[in-house]
């Protein structure tokens, strides 16, 4: 039943370690997102993945590689883990604009990261 | 260039009509979204607006102008479990693909 899926839920990890935050989305979606939101609860997105392709790659820094083994799967590594990483990391995914409807995203539940 | 600004906070009665303002600057806009999140859950969609009026939907509405860049999310005869944070977010150009940039959201208590 599940739309948009995260693993883990909950992530603790300590400084300069690498980690993967795996999403799956069961919509049939061809666009899938990763976001950040911070302390203060600003939503930002980070990189954007339509069919595949990435088509948005908003300044982050290149520890953070997404990748989309196929449409339906968009997953986030984090290299060398920084303290400034603890937030909560959110995937969503929505029909391609123009092909009808409000093309809405869909949040998964989130991943809290918290690197020690 | 992509600017979203809603106020921080808001209060309000159980049973009143609460008002949250919205201004944008987006490039090729194209659309403006409200979505709802509770404390430590994911945001879910409200509501869509892409031409000019009025669109509801049971206790909830949503306006906007985009000659004024501004919009606005009524909510009606509030209940408690509307306590939540609120996010506008506008979608627009960015390098030929369309992005959605999420306001900073704004957290409305809603009090007996």
């Amino acid at each position: 039943d599940t739309a948009v899926s995260q693993t883990p839920k909950y992530l603790v990890t300590q400084m300069g370690n690498d980690k993967s935050i795996k999403c799956e989305q069961n919509l049939g979606h061809d666009t899938m997102y990763w976001y950040k939101q911070d302390s203060k609860k600003f939503l930002k997105i980070m990189f954007s993945y339509n069919n595949k392709e990435l088509i948005i790659n908003e300044t982050v820094p290149n520890r953070f590689s997404p990748k989309s083994p196929d449409k339906a799967h968009l997953n986030l590594h984090i290299n060398s883990l920084e303290l400034g990483d603890s937030a909560v990391y959110f995937c969503a995914s929505s029909p391609p604009y123009g092909r009808g409807g409000q093309e809405t995203q869909y949040f998964g539940p989130g991943t809290r990261l918290l690197v020690l | 260039g992509q600017n979203i600004d809603q106020p921080t906070e808001m209060t309000a009665t159980e049973g009143a009509i609460v008002q949250i303002n919205c201004t944008y600057q987006t490039s090729g806009f194209n659309g403006l979204f409200w979505y709802q999140q509770h404390a430590g859950e994911a945001p879910t969609f409200l509501s869509y607006n892409v031409l000019d009026g009025l669109e509801e939907k049971g206790r909830f509405s949503s306006f906007l102008s985009r000659s004024k860049g501004y919009s606005y999310l009524l909510l009606k005869e509030l209940q408690m479990k509307d306590s939540a944070s609120y996010l506008c977010a506008a979608r627009g150009d960015s390098g030929g693909y369309q992005k959605v940039t999420f306001g900073t959201g704004t957290k409305l208590q809603v009090i007996p």
